[in-house]
């Protein structure tokens, strides 16, 4: 167990609106990343940070950003929900780059109706 | 760019049938592989690597031997069991901040 909680688990919303999702870890990690999984494409990177405040976009950004006000926590928000955000979201921790393990939280199912 | 391409699954297998999934890799430089499995309804676990070539990752009895001459990554186990049943992903990372992955290959076990 890496120390990952993800929150909310589950997410409905409507298009338009802006959602934030969490990802918290207490194993004083220094790299966070956010994937999307959708089927047949298997694990997408969003974005990913190197430290508070050190933020970079991943393969699909486009609608969404991201915040680290402090090492635990990383946030992904989506200012406008859209139907083709409907995805599991998961949140991976490292304590170096390329070569060194990801660790991955549970997942946040959302819902864009 | 760097990819990865996998076998479609789903695979499907009696308990105590042999095991191989495919993969196979693209780069320029010299990656390090993954496996990763995900089982029905959580996040994704390591389950071995590889960081460079004739290196063979091994857990579980599941074993991968990283291939630079044919560029692949194959997974393989002797006897697989119904608790086996799950998403299994290769991935690569090319020594910066991002994995790659592949789109997943499906496994189910039958008793």
């Amino acid at each position: 167990d890496a120390g990952i909680t993800q929150s909310p688990r589950h997410k409905v919303t409507e298009t338009g609106t802006p959602v934030t999702l969490r990802c918290h870890q207490t194993e004083n990690h220094r790299y966070m990343y956010w994937y999307r999984q959708d089927p047949g494409h298997g694990l997408r990177l969003i974005h990913y940070s190197y430290g508070v405040k050190d933020t970079d976009k991943g393969e699909v950004s486009d609608g969404y950003s991201v915040s680290r006000s402090k090492t635990e926590d990383f946030l992904l928000t989506l200012e406008s929900a859209t139907s083709s955000q409907t995805s599991v979201y998961f949140c991976a921790i490292s304590w170096a780059e390329g070569t060194d393990t990801q660790y991955f939280g549970p997942g946040t199912r959302l819902t864009v109706l | 760019g760097d990819s990865v391409t996998q076998m479609e699954g789903p695979v499907t297998l009696s308990e105590e049938a042999f095991l191989t999934i495919n993969c196979t890799y693209t780069a320029t430089g010299y990656p390090s592989l993954f496996w990763y499995v995900q089982y029905p309804g959580e996040g994704l676990q390591l389950l071995l690597k590889a960081t460079k070539a004739d290196d063979k990752g091994s857990n579980k009895g599941f074993e991968a031997t990283y291939r630079k001459e044919t560029t692949s990554f194959h997974l393989e186990k002797g006897s697989v069991q119904v608790s086996d049943s799950a998403v299994y992903f290769c991935a690569l990372s090319d020594g910066t901040d991002k994995l790659i992955f592949g789109t997943g290959t499906r496994l189910q076990v039958f008793p």
